[in-house]
């Protein structure tokens, strides 16, 4: 069974950093490109970034370039989002994703975690 | 620019159908697009991937309910049958080169 575990979320102060991670387990995960994906309170889904299945393409959307990195650990199955220089527009429920498709760099998203709540707050 | 549109709401009744519709940009009708249910306090499940020939593929355990269907830039999703957990957020999504994008949502009230 497929399943993506996020954790990392919490309360932290505007300015301050985070690092969420991605616990993948069911499937290959080297094989995978892997996305993050955020919720605001009350709005819709927001695509934040993409990394492919060796790291080697990244994508950013591009109001958060700059501030967000995205990283993965295929030996350790696990996907990561760094966040720094954090406001409180950011303040979402934070998701990663599987794309379903293998061969290519971008797809569909076939699985979700339940996502991890950060809340950027003095 | 790579941009999909959705209206905010629908309803139907209970034991109807109904389809949500999810648009284009103009000169990406070629694209193909997936659909996502977000039920209340949940997180997203994926449903199906639509292609521009109305060709649709399910994810795991999507009821036959649900089918896509495809008209120039218009994707569209079609849920019969329409129980009371059908009550939820449908998101489309597709992707281009250097991003991804999704539809604002449509919220679905079930009568």
């Amino acid at each position: 069974e497929v399943q993506l575990v996020e954790s990392g979320g919490g309360l932290v102060k505007p300015g301050g950093s985070l690092r969420l991670s991605c616990a993948a387990s069911g499937f290959a995960f080297s094989s995978y490109n892997m996305n993050w994906v955020r919720q605001a309170p009350g709005k819709g889904l927001e695509w934040v970034s993409s990394i492919s299945s060796s790291g080697t393409f990244i994508d950013y959307a591009d109001s958060l370039r700059g501030r967000f990195t995205i990283s993965r650990d295929n030996t350790k199955k696990l996907l990561y989002l760094q966040m720094n220089s954090l406001r409180a527009e950011d303040s979402a429920v934070y998701y990663c994703a599987r794309d379903e498709e293998m061969a290519t760099y971008g797809s569909s998203f076939d699985y979700w975690g339940q996502g991890t709540l950060v809340t950027v707050s003095s | 620019q790579l941009v999909l549109t959705q209206l905010p709401s629908a309803s139907a009744s209970l034991g109807a159908s109904v389809t949500l519709t999810c648009t284009l940009s103009t000169g990406h009708s070629s694209y193909a697009i997936a659909w996502h249910q977000q039920q209340p306090e949940k997180g997203p499940r994926y449903l199906m991937k639509v292609n521009s020939d109305g060709s649709h593929n399910k994810g795991d355990g999507i009821p036959d309910r649900f089918s896509g269907s495809s008209s120039g830039a218009e994707r569209y999703l079609t849920i019969s049958s329409l129980q009371s957990e059908d009550e939820a957020d449908y998101y489309c999504q597709t992707w281009g080169t250097g991003n991804r994008v999704f539809g604002g949502g449509t919220k679905l009230t079930v009568l």
